[in-house]
């Protein structure tokens, strides 16, 4: 089974401030995305990224994906209220498996 | 709309009762999913169907939890003489694969209490 560990779980920061949120595993996967989730309703995707080493930037989000497609990280720059949510990864494995995610990082952004 | 739509949004059932949920998907995805979710937690699988074939039950599924796709439309996930453990949200995605990539759409969800 293929797992995924978000860190941290817990995030409280002021307005303005940056953060990087991780998403680590010790398994390879062809792909690996990032969702937002609000309250009450199911997650929305951001992003997805497929090579070892891509960036990709989404206006304040910067997403990386590892070398050893393991892992991932997404930063923000400038937090905003706005951004407040839980923000999910998810992997898929080789042989288009399906998806998993990862247990979440709720992010709490205070103005 | 032309997103993926669960129905019922809410579902609060007495221990012991049955439920059944439906969603359905974009139309021209040929792939669904079914994930649990409870309070804090990331979205844990259950199954995934592409078209009417049920591709993977998770083993975590118990033989009271069965989930149909006919024709390869709607889907419903039905549980059987639910037990407090049950209670979660249930969502549904539709997915479309994009070359390499597998892109989920999820429903709203629907949110089971059971007392």
């Amino acid at each position: 089974t293929q797992l995924l560990e978000q860190s941290p779980q817990f995030l409280s920061i002021q307005e303005g401030e940056n953060l990087t949120v991780y998403c680590n595993s010790s398994s390879v996967f062809s792909s690996l995305q990032w969702y937002r989730q609000e309250p009450g309703e199911g997650p929305v995707l951001l992003v997805t990224v497929v090579t070892g080493g891509e960036v990709k930037k989404l206006k304040r989000l910067t997403f990386q994906f590892g070398d050893a497609r393991k892992d991932s990280s997404l930063h923000i720059t400038a937090a905003q209220p706005g951004d407040t949510g839980l923000y999910l990864c998810a992997g898929e494995g080789a042989g288009a498996q399906k998806l998993v995610f990862g247990q979440g990082t709720r992010l709490t952004i205070n103005p | 709309d032309t997103g993926v739509s669960q129905d019922p949004r809410h579902k609060i059932t007495k221990r012991g009762q049955n439920v059944t949920f439906r969603c359905d998907p974009i139309s021209e995805h040929n792939r669904l999913y079914w994930y649990r979710q409870t309070l804090g937690q990331g979205p844990e699988f259950l199954t995934y169907f592409q078209n009417e074939a049920q591709l993977e039950k998770s083993r975590l599924l118990s033989d009271r939890f069965s989930a149909e796709r006919p024709k390869g439309s709607f889907s419903t996930l039905e549980i059987q003489r639910t037990e407090q453990g049950d209670s979660a949200m249930y969502l549904c995605a539709s997915a479309e694969r994009q070359g390499v990539v597998e892109k989920l759409f999820f429903g709203s969800g629907t949110q089971l209490s059971v007392l």
